[in-house]
């Protein structure tokens, strides 16, 4: 079975450009949930996608935005980059938001903003 | 208020060795979950343990056991017989449970860099 997968594994941008990250969820797994880590503020939530409903948004700018396809597969994009925004972006998928349901991590892309 | 605590930024153990990785926890739901996540350097987080709220039994799976302390609000992971592929960073995470609409978020710790030595 395959294990999430996300989509450029490492990406250069400058300020003000906008950018785009993919994941695709491991098959039969209908949330998606998004992650931001950088080594001052640590793993932070973004935002959490099921059945193509965002569920549930972290404490981050209009500029994050994200979506969810009908294949479960989502997207998040990333306007008008900042310095900032340089971080490893964790996408994870789980079965449903259940309490117990494991979150399946993918490997992150790497955003580097110059 | 943090909702995860870990409060040791670096462990150090030798091969073969038991350590424990400090987590405590901040929540008013009733409901709850707690995990444990290993980074090693590549960047994916990969799953390790899981405990529930309402679980009587500490968690374990393999090598890894979870200490569950609810009255103290801690969740301590115990790794036996480290080996040098431990080395990484250890998290700790939490869901809240009593919010259906909430249930996808992760809270994380700062976590743990635990480094193995021969």
């Amino acid at each position: 079975k395959a294990g999430v997968t996300q989509t450029p594994r490492y990406l250069i941008k400058t300020r003000g450009q906008q950018v785009t990250l993919s994941c695709s969820p491991i098959s039969g797994h209908r949330s998606v949930s998004w992650y931001q880590q950088t080594p001052g503020q640590g793993l932070q939530f973004l935002f959490e996608y099921f059945s193509e409903t965002q569920r549930n948004k972290g404490n981050f700018p209009g500029r994050f935005s994200g979506r969810q396809f009908s294949n479960s597969r989502s997207e998040m994009n990333v306007s008008t980059l900042e310095l900032g925004d340089s971080a490893l972006y964790l996408c994870a998928s789980s079965f449903s938001p259940v309490l117990g349901n494991e979150q399946f991590f993918g490997p992150g892309t790497r955003l580097t903003v110059l | 208020a943090q909702k995860i605590t870990q409060t040791q930024p670096g462990m150090f153990v030798q091969e073969k060795e038991a350590v424990t990785l400090d987590c405590t926890y901040d929540t008013s739901d009733q409901s709850y979950g707690l995990f444990w996540y290993k980074q090693p350097s590549s960047g994916e987080m990969i799953f390790l343990i899981y405990q529930g709220s309402y679980d009587e039994q500490n968690a374990t799976e393999g090598r890894y056991s979870l200490n569950f302390q609810k009255a103290r609000k801690s969740a301590n992971l115990v790794i036996s017989a480290s080996q040098l592929g431990d080395s990484a960073m250890y998290f700790c995470a939490m869901r809240e449970g009593d919010r259906g609409s909430t249930l996808g978020r992760l809270y994380f710790g700062r976590g743990t860099q635990l480094t193995v030595w021969p």
